[in-house]
Order: C-alpha cells, then structure tokens, then sequence
C-alpha cells in the first residue's frame, strides 16, 4: 500500500501527558501538512511542511504543540501536557505540488482522559 | 468566523436521482476549491477540483459548478449510488499552503 499511513490509529492518554504521532506520507510527495478535525467540523490547518522545512503554522498550533520532519520523509506531531480539548482527530496529507489535490492518511484520533 | 460554509448538514437522496452539496466561501481571494469524500474511519479522499478561471469541471458522475460572483459552488452527483453515502467537504486554497475546510455535508443516498 503506497497511500499515507499514520500511527497510531488510536491513543488514550491521562491529562498531562505527552504524545506522539507519526505520519508516513507517499513517498514522492515533497509537501506534508497536519490538521485537526473535531466532530461535526472540517479539518483544521495546522502545519505545513516543504520537505524538512516547516513553512507554515497555524496559530491553532500552541506552544504545546511541535511538529519535525527531520528527513523530509516522515513527520511526528508532539503534543506536550495534553488537555481534554485536544481530544481529537489529528489528520496527515501530503501532495506532490501545490496547490493540488492532498492525501490523507487514516488520522490518529486522540482521547485525553 | 468561518471562510467556507456548508450549510446543509445533511442530505437525503434517492439511489438514481442527482445529488447537490452546496458550498458558499466569504474570501474573493479564494482561486482553487476541493471536493472531498470521507467514510468513517478513514482520512478523507480527493474528489474533484475546480479553478476560479473554469466554471464547471466534470469527472465521471462528479461535477462541480463555481460561481465566483455569488461566491458559490456546488458538486452535483449523477446519478447518485448507495456508496456515495459519506461525509462531504469543500475545501478552499487560501494561499500560503493553507487549505481551509468547510464542515461537511452528511449525504444518504436510500436503495
């Protein structure tokens, strides 16, 4: 399977806690973005990445939040003493150019407890 | 203040008959707009697309119409199948990578 993959699919943390995602995007693709979805909304901007380069941040993104693309290959979002408001869906896409249709991986959905 | 508005959250439509989602946006600035499908538990998945230099761009059963004077656009599905039910997104290019979503549109479509 060559589409995105993100892991895990699922994670359940105390308040306070940090975590970790990953997201492997399709390999040509040069351009990875993160986003948030809470139920009954749309997926929300949250960063950009052009290769290792981080381009673009949503002021969404608190400094709780960090992103790294070390390699250009895969992504990690870290999400430091989490809260229940960051209980959510956390999407990666990524796409050859842009603007341009985006790839979405399965998502992590995130409770915090 | 929300720059991409579904306002129908819903929509139920017969299997053979036309589906229309609707999508209005606040910004003229706004020059590419997406369609996204999504099924539970699953990331959502490309559609369609459309520039602002097209009013109409088709793919199969799959159109979408802009219209950039009333800041509007709609996807039309034809004729509409059981495996088009799913949550429905339109999505705007708003410069500087950013994609900003609409809310969704939850379709139906009845056997």
């Amino acid at each position: 399977d060559t589409g995105v993959s993100q892991d895990p699919r699922h994670k359940i943390t105390k308040r306070g806690q940090n975590v970790t995602f990953r997201c492997d995007p399709i390999s040509e693709h040069n351009r990875l973005y993160w986003y948030r979805q809470t139920l009954g909304q749309g997926p929300e901007f949250l960063t950009y990445f052009q290769n290792e380069a981080q381009l673009e941040k949503s002021r969404l993104l608190s400094d709780r939040f960090s992103a790294e693309r070390p390699k250009g290959s895969f992504s990690t979002l870290e999400i430091q003493r989490t809260e229940q408001g960051d209980s959510a869906m956390y999407l990666c896409a990524s796409s050859p150019r842009g603007p341009d249709e985006q790839y979405f991986g399965p998502g992590t959905r995130l409770t915090v407890t | 203040d929300q720059q991409v508005k579904q306002n129908s959250p819903s929509l139920s439509v017969q299997e053979g008959r036309i589906s229309i989602l609707n999508c209005d946006y606040t910004n003229s600035m706004f020059d590419y707009f997406l369609w996204y499908k999504k099924y539970p538990a699953e990331g959502p998945t490309f559609l369609i697309s459309i520039s602002s230099i097209k009013d109409k761009n088709e793919d199969g059963r799959f159109t979408v119409f802009l219209n950039k004077s009333a800041k509007h656009l709609s996807l039309h599905i034809v004729p509409s199948q059981p495996g088009d039910s799913a949550v429905y997104f339109c999505a705007a290019y708003a410069g500087t990578y950013k994609y900003i979503f609409g809310t969704g549109t939850r379709l139906k479509v009845l056997a």
